[in-house]
């Protein structure tokens, strides 16, 4: 199975600030088409999974411009621009090259 | 607007088999590159995904539980039904289904149903 490490696993932010969640997979995800099967979800409280980013760098409709999805290699980053207390919840990256599709540990951002 | 919700019991006992169904609608399960998966999250845990089934009924399964797990399709009920045998305490969990978009090589989930709690106790 294709590993997915995330961190950090607690990121308290201030409102305002830039965050950042790292994703890293155990080997690369670029499928036979170039593209980066690496997907980005947001988990609010006491709700379900929602899409925010698919294919390394893509927003899903809706999800706000300050947030951006970036790859280099095996590596994957979210970025948040200016932090809202919309934005709380835990984020999972998820890899998408094969199955078993596997997640990360979820990184829970909290406004400080 | 695409719409899935997940449906089953809240409780079943060690050993029995539980049966859980994903009702959709907005999307049909005979469009290419539609699938439906399934994802569980034990209480206070990280997410982990379970079984997939395509428009053209291939099936995947999580390799460590492929031997306990059936997904099915029933395309004039839209509903997508998976049943996992044999369950464990350890198998407590919100069961989650989901809409995947699937073109060729790329897809994801989007959106996922609210989820059901199942708990399995004696």
């Amino acid at each position: 199975d294709i590993v997915v490490t995330q961190s950090p696993l607690s990121l308290p932010v201030t409102p305002g600030e830039s965050a950042s969640i790292s994703c890293r997979s155990s080997q690369s995800l670029v499928n036979s088409n170039g593209y980066n099967c690496l997907d980005w979800y947001l988990q609010k409280p006491g709700q379900s999974p929602q899409l925010l980013i698919y294919l390394g760098s893509n927003r899903a409709s809706g999800v706000p411009d300050r947030l951006s999805g970036s790859a280099s290699g095996t590596d994957f980053t979210l970025k948040i621009s200016r932090v809202e207390a919309e934005d709380v919840g835990v984020y999972y990256c998820m890899q998408a090259l094969q199955t078993p599709y596997t997640f990360g540990q979820g990184t829970k951002l909290e406004i400080k | 607007q695409i719409t899935v919700k997940e449906s089953g019991p809240p409780l079943v006992k060690p050993t029995q088999t539980l049966t859980l169904t994903c009702t959709f609608s907005g999307f049909s399960l005979t469009t290419t590159g539609v699938a439906v998966g399934w994802i569980r999250q034990p209480p206070g845990k990280a997410l982990e995904w379970l079984a997939l089934i395509f428009w053209d009924d291939d099936k995947r399964y999580r390799p460590s539980l492929k031997s306990r797990l059936t997904i099915t399709k029933d395309t004039s009920k839209n509903q997508v039904v998976l049943t996992m045998t044999n369950m464990d305490p350890v198998d407590t969990a919100t069961y989650y289904c989901a809409h995947r978009t699937q073109y060729g090589a790329k897809g994801w989930f989007d959106p996922w149903g609210p989820g059901t709690l199942v708990t399995v106790s004696s």
